[in-house]
């Protein structure tokens, strides 16, 4: 079946310094979607890419999607503390169902 | 805003007994998602429901079991409760495939099997 790889599983970094978080498809998507998932809180979507070469800001949150929709990143300029959390990516294969396989997420941990 | 609600944070179960977990949802969303979370393993999908009555296998169906009599309601029933059915439950719903909106997801139920 569809896998999802998502790296890194941890990143730990100094309040101001970039995050950069990796997903990558075993299939090619129908589209990818992001979400944030905040200590002690439930997935919030934040995003979702369809085109291929696409390219989405959020404020400080870029978030990109490969030439061949297999791969997917999430760049956030200059953590804050408010940035902490686990950002998860989920791929859509597309098909009459609409089911996402989720990576495993990144915990995002920031030292003010 | 969609709201999904769950209908207990937290449960305490034993072993061995038949355990219900509610989500409603209020949006009138078709889709319906039973997920459960474990440290390491990210979100793992269970059951998934795209209409009334209808409902899917995820990729962990094994020893729970789902009910969805009416679209708003989609109910996660663990027929005999294990230890290793201890987890975090996370409920879903979405509209089918809208390019602005992904899965809303509910607050969550922590399930501890003793």
């Amino acid at each position: 079946g569809q896998q999802v790889m998502q790296i890194p599983q941890y990143q730990h970094v100094q309040e101001g310094e970039d995050f950069t978080t990796y997903c990558n498809s075993s299939t090619t998507l129908s589209n990818i979607q992001w979400y944030k998932q905040r200590p002690g809180g439930h997935p919030v979507f934040l995003i979702q890419l369809v085109k291929s070469g696409e390219v989405k800001k959020q404020k400080r949150l870029t978030f990109q999607f490969g030439e061949a929709k297999k791969n997917s990143s999430l760049h956030i300029t200059a953590t804050q503390t408010t940035d902490v959390g686990t950002y998860f990516c989920a791929g859509d294969s597309g098909g009459s169902n609409y089911k996402l396989t989720f990576g495993k997420g990144t915990l995002l941990t920031v030292n003010p | 805003d969609v709201k999904v609600t769950q209908s207990s944070r937290y449960l305490v179960k034993r072993t061995g007994e038949k355990v219900f977990l509610e989500c409603v949802q209020d949006m009138d969303h078709e889709n319906m998602f039973w997920y459960r979370q474990d440290p390491g393993l990210g979100l793992r999908l269970i059951y998934f429901s795209y209409d009334v009555k209808m409902k899917e296998k995820g990729d962990i169906p094994e020893g729970y079991s789902v009910s969805r009599e009416k679209k708003e309601r989609f109910s996660l029933i663990l027929e005999s409760a294990s230890t290793n059915q201890t987890s975090m439950y996370l409920c879903a719903s979405s509209l089918f495939r809208s390019p602005n909106y992904g899965y809303t997801f509910g607050s969550g139920t922590r399930l501890t099997v003793v």
